[in-house]
């Protein structure tokens, strides 16, 4: 059975502080993404990573960082938290080509 | 940034009832479709990806077609089932050679027992 796993489902961090959040899926996959979901807006892409240490800006990649330096990790990273960055993140990833796209169970983040 | 739409926003229907609900997204520049199923508390779960124009596919009682001519995409539900209830996503690649899909704001199906 395919996975993508995040390691943290809920985290409670304060403005300013450093936020990582960590993907990693087991099927050799050579794309891997960051979503964020808020109501009314839909699924909107930060950032994604086509190879190891490649990486592309989505739409929103403002306030984010991201880091691949092994093919199954993906990490999100928020410089310096803050309030309107409280969301539920989601991981994904596929392999090359447009393909079937599989997600993590999100990670719910509140910056307090 | 593409632009994909999805309606309706929400819709209510009685279990046994069939039903459909669209996506648009621009003809120009096609080359894939994809439609996921999100359920309350799990994953976004992939159902069909579609590329070509006149493309029909089908898992159990859901069913997917393709127009790319017209820039439209129906799925369909026979007989829906509680279990059906989920938000249902369709997404489409913003440019040749991009992975980047984007994913329309989904259409919230509640199936009333």
């Amino acid at each position: 059975d395919v996975k993508v796993t995040q390691s943290s489902r809920y985290l409670v961090k304060r403005t300013g502080e450093k936020v990582f959040l960590e993907c990693v899926q087991d099927m050799d996959h050579e794309n891997m993404f960051w979503y964020r979901q808020d109501p009314g807006l839909g699924l909107r892409l930060i950032y994604f990573s086509y190879d190891v240490k490649m990486k592309e800006k989505g739409d929103i990649p403002e306030g984010y960082s991201v880091s691949r330096e092994k093919k199954e990790r993906f990490s999100l990273i928020l410089e310096s938290a803050s309030t309107n960055q409280t969301s539920m993140y989601l991981c994904a990833s596929s392999s090359q080509g447009w393909n079937t796209i599989y997600f993590g169970e999100g990670s719910w983040l509140t910056v307090v | 940034i593409l632009n994909v739409e999805q309606s309706p926003q929400s819709l209510h229907v009685q279990e046994g009832d069939s039903t459909n609900f669209t996506c648009s997204f621009p003809s120009s520049n096609f080359y894939a479709l994809h439609w996921y199923r999100w359920e309350t508390a799990k994953s976004p779960e992939a159902l069909f990806v579609m590329t070509l124009n006149g493309d029909e596919k089908k898992k159990g009682r859901i069913s997917a077609t393709l127009n790319t001519k017209e820039g439209y995409s129906y799925l369909y539900i026979k007989g829906s089932q509680p279990e059906d209830s989920a938000t249902y996503l369709c997404a489409s690649p913003s440019g040749a050679g991009s992975y980047q899909l984007t994913f329309g704001k989904g259409t919230k199906l509640s199936v009333i027992p």
